[in-house]
Order: structure tokens, then C-alpha cells, then sequence
């Protein structure tokens, strides 16, 4: 069946590392994939997407890497600001209506 | 810069009553769902409205459950007998259509007692 899930629960980084967030999918015919913040109390927030036909896309500070082959995908975070500590979810879009498939979330924390 | 609405923020209820969470999708918006998140865990989906109808539900949307657009703004949850395990936040999302980028609303805490 369809799963996302994520191999790490929390990532601890300093004020200005980089930060990696990664997140497998089992389901080989999902063709697009976000990345969602979720800071506490709020609702996810869109930070980036990719479709199967990139292998990466950037953003802002936020770069995610797909790849199709071990059905992996990530999430860099540059120079990780406090403003970045959240929860990250990957999601899979799934079904013709297009819902969202959560994966497990990992929790960001940035120590100063 | 249009974003989803929800109210209540919170609402707390006894267990076998009934509540109606309430969503104001982005007004030019299509596609609308609901998910939920207990606490602590992954965000789930539950149903994807789209014409006035339901699209798609999930296992955890059963015959308690009910979705509404009673008029062109609102877009409403209904819970018809509340249980312990009903006790998460429930999101609300909207979108344009096709894959387009799903807009969050804060989200109301449902808490059963």
C-alpha cells in the first residue's frame, strides 16, 4: 500500500548549519511530493514540491532532492535560522483528488 | 495575502454530542478537504470535497462524519456523536485544482471528554 514515512524524529543543528531532512516513499507511481513546516499551534505551511520528472528543485534557502531509484527524498535547509525550528512533513500527493499523504514528521531544533 | 479560516480554535465537548467545525476556504478555491492530527503524530487525510460533493474519504471518515457547503463561503465538519478518540486537530485545506499547492488553516482543537 502507500506509505511515506521519515528515518529520523528529531535533528538537533546549530544557528547557521545546514540541515538535512530526509523522508521515503514506498509508492513508485506517486509523481509529486511537498515539504510542509509546521510550527507549533499552526497548520502545515508550504515550503517546496517536486514533481518525479526533477531529480531537484531550490527554493529559497530550501533545496529538495528526489530520487526515484531507492524512492527517497529530502529536504536541505542553508544557513538553518532559529525561524526554522518545526515539525517538517513530507507528503505524497495520492488519489484523483489529489489528497495528502502525511509522512511521520521530523522535528527541526536550532540551538543558537 | 488570502488564507484559510477556521473557527472554533478550540472546542471542548462531551463525549456523544454533536460539533460543527467551520472553514472558510480561499474564495476562488475548488478543492476542499479536511485531515486531522492527534497529537503528536503524522496528519491524516479525511475527505476531499469538490462539485458539492464528496470526492474521496478515508477509513476514518464512517457514517459519523459529514462534510457541508451550505452556502459559496462555508465549509463545515460535522461530528454527529463525539468519541474520546474524535479528540485531534482538524485541519482544513483548499486549492485551485489539479496539484496546485493545498492552503492550511490553523486548524481547530477538538478535545472530547
Amino acid at each position: 500500500g502507500e506509505s511515506v514515512g521519515l528515518h529520523l524524529p528529531t535533528l538537533s543543528v546549530q544557528e547557521g548549519d545546514n540541515s538535512i531532512i530526509n523522508c521515503a516513499y514506498s509508492n513508485s507511481a506517486s509523481d509529486y511530493f511537498i515539504w510542509y513546516k509546521q510550527e507549533s499551534g499552526k497548520g502545515p505551511q508550504f515550503i517546496i514540491d517536486i514533481r518525479s520528472n526533477m531529480d531537484k528543485r531550490q527554493g529559497q534557502r530550501v533545496t529538495v532532492l528526489l530520487n526515484k531509484t531507492v524512492k527517497h527524498l529530502s529536504l536541505q535547509i542553508a544557513a538553518t535560522q532559529p525561524g526554522d525550528s518545526a515539525v517538517y512533513f513530507c507528503a505524497e500527493i495520492g488519489g484523483g483528488y489529489n489528497k495528502l499523504i502525511f509522512g511521520a514528521g521530523t522535528r527541526l531544533a536550532v540551538h543558537p | 495575502e488570502p488564507e484559510v479560516t477556521q473557527t472554533p480554535s478550540h472546542q471542548v465537548t462531551q463525549m456523544g454530542q454533536e460539533v460543527i467545525l467551520r472553514c472558510v476556504p480561499i474564495s476562488n478555491h475548488l478543492y476542499f478537504y479536511w485531515y486531522r492530527q492527534i497529537l503528536g503524530q503524522k496528519v491524516e487525510f479525511l475527505v476531499s470535497f469538490y462539485n458539492n460533493e464528496i470526492s474521496e474519504k478515508s477509513e476514518i471518515f464512517d457514517d459519523q462524519f459529514s462534510v457541508e457547503r451550505p452556502d459559496g463561503s462555508n465549509f463545515t465538519l460535522k461530528i454527529r456523536s463525539t468519541k474520546l478518540e474524535d479528540s485531534a486537530m482538524y485541519f482544513c485545506a483548499s486549492t485551485s485544482g489539479g496539484v496546485d499547492e493545498q492552503f492550511f488553516g490553523p486548524g481547530t482543537r477538538l478535545t472530547v471528554l
